[in-house]
């Protein structure tokens, strides 16, 4: 069994840009959250996708956005990334919509210059 | 929406003493209580949860404790050793509910002196 894995482990981008990020989901999982953590804070939760289609979304903007492709595997884009958009990235993968043990990845950092 | 306050920010316990981390909650509708345990470099890993119709939950050196009415969750860890040395987080989450987040608070630095 395989845990949960993320791509890249660091990314630097300016100010503007957009970003991608990548996650696969623990195998059998079929949900994955996403969340973002600024340093020294808590998770705060981003958005959800369940069998592909979101499924719950927290406090932040249109800009990010998300998919979850047939596999499970997610992805997590920003566009027009601003300087307080640096934080680690987590997604976590769970086994259906009623809460479960959500089990996280390793994350990828994020640096905005 | 929901709110998590935990305390303290920073603990430091000589090895073999206990540890005791307090969060309360602000939404009655929250149901779900889990405890991540982070470590430098990597993601969250759950140590232990509980649900609101749950009064304490013990695994080994480590037991939760909530309390609805005043809307209080706590970790306890006995016999901490060095290796129990992380960052902490409580959350709070609603089973069934539309919402599907949790909700963390802002974590506790647990530093278990030898």
């Amino acid at each position: 069994e395989t845990g949960v894995t993320q791509s890249p482990t660091h990314l630097i981008k300016t100010r503007g840009q957009q970003v991608t990020l990548r996650c696969s989901s623990q195998s059998g999982h079929n949900t994955v959250s996403w969340y973002q953590q600024a340093l020294g804070q808590g998770p705060q939760f981003i958005f959800q996708y369940y069998r592909e289609e979101e499924n719950g979304r927290g406090n932040f903007p249109p800009r990010f956005s998300g998919l979850q492709f047939p596999n499970y595997s997610s992805e997590l884009n920003v566009n027009a990334l601003e300087l307080d958009d640096s934080a680690l990235y987590l997604c976590a993968s769970s086994l259906g919509r009623a809460w479960n043990e959500q089990f996280f990845g390793p994350g990828t950092r994020l640096t905005v210059l | 929406g929901e709110n998590v306050e935990q305390h303290p920010s920073t603990l430091s316990v000589q090895e073999g003493d206990s540890a005791v981390i307090k969060c309360t909650y602000s939404d009655s509708a929250s149901n779900y209580f889990p405890w991540y345990k982070q470590e430098l470099g990597k993601g969250p890993q759950l140590i232990i949860d509980i649900r609101s119709n749950v009064g304490e939950k013990k695994d080994q050196r480590i037991a939760v404790t909530l309390n609805k009415t005043a809307k209080h969750f706590s970790l306890h860890i006995t016999e901490t050793q060095p290796e129990d040395s992380a960052v902490y987080f409580c959350a709070a989450g609603e089973v069934g509910g539309s919402a599907r987040q949790l909700t963390f608070g802002s974590g506790t630095q647990l530093t278990v002196l030898p």
